[in-house]
């Protein structure tokens, strides 16, 4: 089935480092979705995008839709503690309620 | 809004036993899905609904997984029998009718099969 990679695959940054991160695909998808995971908790949304070249922002995080609907990048700036976490993207066909294919995942660990 | 419940938290089973997992979207939501999350990977889709039907299972081995969403409300999953490889954290997501902004997942169960 459909893929989506994410590099890196982890990262250990010092806090106040800013962060960065993408996603490729080899099919186009309409709707390019960031989520973040905490140990033991579900994924939860950072920011959704669903237009080719949008740019979009969400307090410390920037993420942008890839001219060619194949790739996404998520820009995390001045990382403090709770940035932690593995963050997903997640594909989709359409929007709204059609089934997500997700990366495979960037571990973000920040170092004392 | 109270969130997608999901239990139990954990669960260890032997292997080819039976286990069910159960879900209660958050209220008013259409669309409930099942996500199977196998450790160091993304979550995978295995079975989606709109209100009671399915709309979505093909990702869903149906020799031993089954799940129902009975009333449009609440759904369960279950796995009978288990096999090493099904242990992974099941998630649980719920999102209302049209909404292009995503869905909440649940926390999830964890499964553990020995």
């Amino acid at each position: 089935g459909q893929q989506l990679n994410q590099s890196p695959q982890s990262m250990f940054i010092q806090e106040g480092e800013d962060v960065s991160m993408n996603c490729t695909s080899s099919s186009i998808f309409n709707t390019w979705l960031w989520y973040k995971q905490d140990p033991g908790e579900g994924p939860v949304l950072l920011i959704a995008l669903y237009k080719a070249g949008e740019l979009t922002s969400n307090g410390r995080l920037t993420a942008q839709f890839g001219i060619t609907r194949k790739d996404s990048f998520l820009n995390i700036s001045a990382s403090i503690p709770s940035d932690v976490g593995i963050y997903f993207c997640a594909g989709q066909l359409g929007f709204g309620n059609e089934k997500l294919t997700f990366g495979t995942g960037t571990r973000l660990t920040i170092i004392p | 809004e109270a969130g997608v419940a999901q239990s139990p938290r954990y669960k260890i089973i032997e292997k080819r036993q039976s286990v069910a997992f159960w879900c209660n979207p958050i209220s008013g939501h259409a669309t409930l899905y099942w996500y199977q999350q196998i450790l160091g990977q993304g979550p995978k889709l295995l079975i989606q609904f709109q209100n009671n039907g399915v709309v979505d299972d093909s990702q869903l081995p149906k020799d031993r997984f089954s799940a129902e969403r009975l009333k449009g409300v609440d759904s369960t999953l279950k796995i009978q029998p288990a096999k090493l490889e099904d242990s992974a954290v099941y998630l649980c997501a719920s999102s209302p009718e049209g909404s292009p902004y995503g869905y909440t997942f649940g926390s999830g169960t964890r499964l553990t099969v020995v």
